[in-house]
């Protein structure tokens, strides 16, 4: 069974620049996360879709981040214009619903200078 | 915020088991004990969860105390592949609630 995938694994930008991530969950998975983890830290959810849903948001920075899943399957976050503490790791993760175990990828590492 | 304590790190010597200990001394009648790990530039990987009960599976046994204020996560042969950070998290099971990961603890497996 294929895992989260997650693309670029790696991204370096400048301040005040745009960056998107990708991520395709397992098949057949209904909820999908966006966490971000910040380097000695937990990861931090940022937004939760059940299918093409929001669930929950309350953790995304609105004025900067956004994320769709437009056809309830895979799902880009994206970030504009990005900031210095915006380095971090992005990670999804999808489960077959709300309340199950989370499968997480491999995560893309954010870095702003 | 977290609702579980962690130690930020512990050592274990390889083929020796390694006792992962949990602090959740709030957790409610209906919040389920989670173990997750990440291994260094993976995402976290599910490991066990359960409820009041002790819980075994091919990866760990899962010990919660009969009062459910904490638990222990039990690598019973550790290798080093078991170098990771380890996060104790409580939740309900089912519900919207989301993972609130701490910071978890560092288990360096020494050869």
């Amino acid at each position: 069974e294929a895992g989260v995938a997650q693309s670029p694994r790696y991204k370096i930008i400048e301040k005040r620049q745009s960056v998107a991530f990708w991520c395709n969950p397992i098949s057949g998975h209904a909820t999908l996360y966006w966490y971000q983890q910040i380097l000695g830290q937990g990861p931090k959810l940022l937004i939760q879709f059940q299918n093409n849903g929001v669930v929950d948001d309350s953790q995304l920075p609105k004025d900067r981040f956004s994320a769709e899943r437009l056809k309830g399957v895979d799902s880009t976050l994206k970030i504009q214009p990005a900031k210095l503490e915006d380095s971090a790791v992005y990670l999804c993760a999808s489960s077959l619903g709300t309340g199950f175990e989370q499968y997480f990828g491999p995560g893309t590492r954010l870095t702003v200078t | 915020d977290a609702k579980t304590t962690q130690p930020p790190s512990m050592d274990c010597a390889e083929g020796r088991a390694a006792n992962l200990p949990c602090n959740h001394s709030t957790i409610s009648g209906n919040e389920y004990v989670y173990w997750y790990r990440q291994i260094h530039s993976q995402g976290p990987q599910y490991i066990i969860h359960g409820l009041k009960n002790n819980e075994t599976n091919e990866m760990a046994s899962l010990i919660i105390t009969e009062d459910r204020k904490s638990s222990t996560l039990i690598l019973p042969h550790a290798t080093l592949r078991d170098t990771a950070v380890y996060y104790c998290i409580v939740r309900t099971q089912g519900g919207s609630e989301k993972l609130v990961f701490g910071k978890g603890t560092k288990l360096t497996v020494n050869p």
